[in-house]
């Protein structure tokens, strides 16, 4: 079956508690990116990988950093979480062709305590 | 900067009655234009895009959306709605601008509440 992984599901941490939310896709997609999710705010992008060892930053990297060093995973690093990254966290994937559908994971629910 | 924007936080309507959710965008530049639901505890799913061709888009669920180029807009709607069409709608437009046409700009949502 087609879909974008993501672990944990939930998870609550203490400030300043390095962690890190693993994404993998199996659709062989070139382009993946992690988006976090906020009420009235909708998703914003945090980073986004065009390709292997290619990423940049989205609109919201600040706290964040990602590696890209398989096709299939897209892992996001909270190296020092803090309360504000409190937040619904997905993981997308598509190919890199205008136009093309984004596969969401099922998200990534973090508490920053 | 793009944005999109959704002009309804909340919808309740109730069963089987037609429902229309509002979005606008604002881009001069060629975009693409999607929906995607997102049920309680689950990811977003694609309910339908426009990327060319005839402005009226069917997607799944009996859901459609007319682009209206001249209004930046992109309103979706549904004849009749069932209970299980509650969720939360996100309208997303993607272009030629930073980080390219893979790049999506999310706007706030719009949660479709169906009563009984």
């Amino acid at each position: 079956e087609a879909q974008v992984t993501q672990n944990p599901r939930y998870l609550i941490t203490v400030t300043g508690k390095k962690l890190t939310v693993t994404c993998s896709q199996n659709m062989n997609h070139e382009y993946m990116s992690w988006y976090r999710q906020d009420p009235g705010l909708g998703l914003r992008q945090i980073y986004y990988s065009m390709n292997v060892e290619v990423t940049d930053k989205g609109d919201v990297p600040e706290g964040y950093k990602v590696s890209r060093k398989e096709k299939r995973n897209f892992p996001l690093i909270l190296e020092s979480p803090s309360p504000n990254q409190t937040s619904l966290y997905f993981c997308a994937s598509s190919n890199r062709v205008p136009g093309a559908e984004q596969f969401f994971g099922p998200g990534t629910r973090l508490t920053v305590l | 900067a793009q944005s999109v924007t959704q002009l309804d936080s909340q919808v309740p309507v109730f069963e089987e009655a037609p429902v229309e959710l509002r979005c606008n965008y604002s881009s001069s530049v060629s975009v693409y234009l999607f929906w995607y639901v997102q049920y309680p505890n689950q990811g977003l799913q694609l309910l339908l895009k426009y990327l060319s061709g005839s402005t009226l888009v069917k997607g799944i669920n009996g859901f459609e959306a007319e682009f209206n180029k001249s209004q930046t807009s992109f309103h979706l709607r549904k004849p009749s709605v069932h209970i299980s069409d509650t969720a939360e709608y996100f309208c997303a437009v993607t272009g030629s601008f930073s980080g390219g046409y893979n790049k999506l700009i999310f706007g706030a949502g719009t949660r479709l509440a169906v009563h009984p």
